[in-house]
Parts: C-alpha cells; structure tokens; sequence
C-alpha cells in the first residue's frame, strides 16, 4: 500500500524567494518518487524523480528534491521563483519493480510580482 | 512530434450519450494509462494496460471500457454519460515502473 500527502493546497511566494513545496510519502516497499508539473490546460510533465542513488535529485527549471527515508519525505524546492513557476505541482510515489503510481492531491503555486 | 497524443481535445454531449477518446503514443512505451482529473484537479487512475494486457482495472463504473488494440494505442469508450462523468481525461505511457508521459488531456463536458 502507498500515499502521497502534499501539505498545502495553495503556496504564495514572492517572485525571486525560495520555493519549498511539500510532500510525504508511505509505502510498504522501497519507493520511486516524482514531481510533476502541470500548467493550465496541459498535461503532467515530470519535473525530476528518484529511484536509488543520490538523494538530492536534479530536475529541470531549477528544480530539485531530496529523499529523506528518516522523513518519509521529499520535498521540492527551488532557490529563486520566478514568475512562469506558476502552476500545479503533483508528488507521486510507487514502488521498485512495478506498482502503480499513486498521486498527491496537488500544491497550487502562485508566485507574486 | 507529439509523444502521446489524444483526440478529441474537447468534447460536450448529452447525458446519455455514448462517446469515445482516442490516445496513441510513439515512445515506444509497453504500459499505458487512463486518469481521470476532477475540478478539484486530483488525478485518479483508471485503467492500465501492459503489452495489451489489462493490469490496473480500478473501481470503475461499467460503463467505461477500456480497449488497447496494440502496445501503442489505448482508447476509452464511456457509454450512457452522466454529469458526474464530466472532468478532464488523462492518457499516460511509460515503460513498466519508470516515469509516466502524459497526453494533454481530454476536457469532457456532460451536459
């Protein structure tokens, strides 16, 4: 069994500040987590993930994310907003070798001029 | 070229009514996927399919079937459409277990 728990529907930030959008994870195996990015009226489109190795995982746009197993999380963050960030972002975890992707309900990011 | 693709974009009907989505994707991908997002945008899984084969059948009223005539192609046919049926549909590939690529989606409005 799996779930993914963003915290926070709706995230306002300053154009330039840091942007940190969280997530939590369970699952009963050893995960395969993703950010996605969604912008209006398009498809999801991965941002990073992460599967074994590295845990502080490099995505695009400025992106990036850290595994903490301790934690159960991994959060996405970004040093500087700019204003096209603007969008919907999705945590999704499943499992080494195959089980389904499981999304999280989604963070609006709002970024403020 | 578009890797996963889906027709029609947009898509208004009566209750009642029988209705088809397309998706076709050229990656090369072996699983694909149906999502549905409601207006509150959460992503729900529907339907996945494997090499043709049927491995994700979620709690999904009869009335949508899905069909996978070859590894590249996954369609949806919904039959007697409700209101609640009205949402933004999903087609989704990615080789089994790694990262999906999703289509730009499906605007259903049931009316």
């Amino acid at each position: 069994a799996q779930s993914v728990t963003q915290l926070g529907s709706h995230v306002s930030v300053s154009e330039g500040a840091l942007v940190l959008l969280r997530c939590n994870y369970s699952s009963s195996v050893p995960p395969y987590l993703f950010w996605y990015v969604q912008y209006p009226n398009q498809g999801l489109q991965l941002l990073l993930k992460y599967t074994t190795g590295a845990t502080l995982v490099k995505g695009i746009n400025g992106f990036e994310a850290e595994f903490k197993k301790s934690e159960t999380s991994f959060h996405l963050t970004k040093p500087s907003a700019h204003m096209s960030d603007a969008a919907e972002y999705f945590c999704a975890v499943s499992g080494q070798g195959y089980q389904k992707v499981t999304f999280g309900t989604g963070t609006k990011l709002q970024v403020i001029p | 070229d578009t890797a996963v693709s889906q027709t029609p974009k947009y898509l208004v009907t009566q209750m009642g009514n029988d209705k088809s989505i397309k998706c076709e994707q050229n990656l090369g991908h072996d699983t694909m996927y149906w999502y549905k997002q409601d207006s509150k945008k959460f992503l729900k899984i529907m339907f996945s399919y494997n090499n043709k084969e049927l491995i994700i059948n979620e709690t999904v009223p009869n009335r949508f079937s899905p069909k996978s005539p070859d590894k590249a192609h996954l369609n949806l046919h919904i039959n007697s459409l409700e209101l609640g049926d009205s949402a933004v549909y999903f087609c989704a590939s990615s080789e089994l277990g790694n990262e999906q690529y999703f289509g730009p989606g499906t605007r259903l409005t049931v009316t």
